[in-house]
């Protein structure tokens, strides 16, 4: 069993949908973070956990909305998106948040906005 | 900010040959970490390599190596004996609080 799971693994929808992705670690991890890969470019850190608390947000648009219910889970909450945020989005989880750690990723979802 | 810049969007090896994967960052710290991250076709990130730059000795994992220039910013990543599940995308990244990765560097292995 992987020790981040992320489901859905892919997910279209409509500019008008409600979506919320979900990601769930299962290594005792204090950090979660989320992340956005689009085609040839970097990974964007979106937002980062700790300790259930919001520590970052990159300035992502208020269509994306976070949630840390507990320390194991995360959600990504989505409405009203744009073609352009079609992307792989990645979860992630470190022991902690600082500088250095490793950081444990699931496996993503594909999301498509139509 | 911190950037990672991965120079090369692609690179090919022949099977059990070696190659070398370049990343340069842009730092004012002293003090940070480097990462080798691999992508493979189911998509999650792997952690392949870590480096602390207060370290001046080279990090190793087996089949990979990396050589760490620190006053050139430099964090080149080698695969010898290259395998066909090596194909991938890799990822160099930097951290000092967050990770920031580079836009990454797809491998081809060719038999």
């Amino acid at each position: 069993e992987t020790g981040v799971t992320q489901t859905p693994r892919h997910l279209v929808m409509g500019m008008t949908n409600k979506k919320s992705l979900k990601c769930e670690q299962h290594l005792g991890h204090n950090a979660m973070y989320w992340y956005k890969q689009s085609a040839k470019k970097p990974l964007e850190l979106m937002f980062v956990y700790s300790l259930e608390e919001r520590v970052e947000n990159n300035s992502v648009p208020s269509r994306f909305s976070p949630e840390c219910p507990n320390s194991s889970h995360l959600f990504l909450h989505l409405h009203t998106l744009q073609p352009e945020d079609s992307a792989l989005y990645l979860c992630a989880s470190s022991q902690d948040y600082r500088g250095g750690e490793k950081l444990f990723f699931g496996s993503g979802t594909q999301l498509s906005v139509l | 900010a911190q950037t990672v810049t991965q120079s090369q969007p692609e690179m090919s090896v022949q099977e059990a040959e070696t190659v070398t994967l370049s990343c340069t960052y842009d730092t004012s710290e002293s003090d940070y970490y480097l990462f080798w991250y691999k992508q493979p076709p189911s998509r999650q990130m792997i952690l392949v390599i870590r480096q602390e730059a207060y370290k001046q000795q080279n990090a190793t994992e087996n089949r990979f190596s990396v050589n760490f220039q620190k006053a050139a910013k430099s964090f080149s990543l080698k695969i010898s004996d290259s395998q066909l599940g090596d194909a991938a995308m890799y990822f160099c990244a930097y951290s000092r609080g967050d990770m920031r990765f580079g836009a990454g560097t797809r491998l081809t292995v060719k038999p």
